[in-house]
């Protein structure tokens, strides 16, 4: 059973740009969740998407958005970006019994380098 | 609010030796926790889980870990380090209630070193 990917591994881009991430969950999964990794902050969670809504939010900018298709890929868009935006981004997928997520299973992760 | 603490932010053993990593938490009621580990340039995996089964819980390449509602902690153990232990440990807790859940809320980290 293939695992969660996530594309590309890394990107670099310039203060200002924007940004698209993905994120396939494993199949079955119907909840996606990203979490924004930095040496100063840890770990720290962006938003959770099930059934193509967003379902639980975390504690960022506007700037910061994402989706989810019909087919429970996500992904993540990151609008004028700041050199604080470097980081780590990672996306998790459960599995959704009854109302409850199971465990999250993590990707590799998206490098992000703005400069 | 929810919260994780993990004391310390490296740890460094001989191999062989008995591995701990201490985690307390902060919750209302009992959550569900979590220890995940970062090997680098990696994604998390999920080394261990409790969620309010059995307070001694079994992991992955023989980790374990024992909640203490009473202490508030979720510590991981391990009898005997090896080499590939090496990496970066995260606990977590999530809610324990539906639609609430899938937010995990992850203590700082803990690098762990292993001497030969």
């Amino acid at each position: 059973k293939a695992g969660v990917t996530q594309t590309p591994r890394y990107l670099i881009k310039t203060r200002g740009q924007q940004v698209t991430l993905s994120c396939s969950p494993i199949s079955g999964h119907r909840s996606v969740s990203w979490y924004q990794q930095t040496p100063g902050q840890g770990l720290q969670f962006l938003f959770e998407y099930f059934s193509e809504t967003q379902r639980n939010k975390g504690n960022f900018p506007g700037r910061f958005s994402g989706r989810q298709f019909s087919n429970s890929r996500s992904e993540m868009n990151v609008s004028t970006l700041e050199l604080g935006d470097s980081a780590l981004y990672l996306c998790a997928s459960s599995l959704v019994q009854g109302s409850m997520n199971t465990e999250a299973f993590f990707g590799q992760g998206t490098r992000l380098t703005v400069v | 609010a929810q919260s994780v603490t993990q004391l310390g932010s490296h740890v460094s053993v001989s191999e062989g030796a008995l591995v701990l990593l201490r985690c307390n938490y902060s919750s209302s009621v009992p959550p569900y926790l979590f220890w995940y580990v970062q090997y680098p340039n990696q994604g998390l995996q999920l080394l261990l889980k409790y969620t309010s089964a059995a307070t001694l819980v079994k992991g992955i390449n023989g980790f374990e870990a024992e909640f203490k509602k009473s202490e508030t902690s979720f510590h991981l153990t391990k009898p005997s380090a090896h080499m590939s232990d090496a990496a970066e440990y995260f606990c977590a807790v999530t809610p324990n209630n539906p639609g609430a859940n899938s937010k995990l809320t992850f203590g700082k980290g803990i690098t762990l070193s292993v001497r030969p």
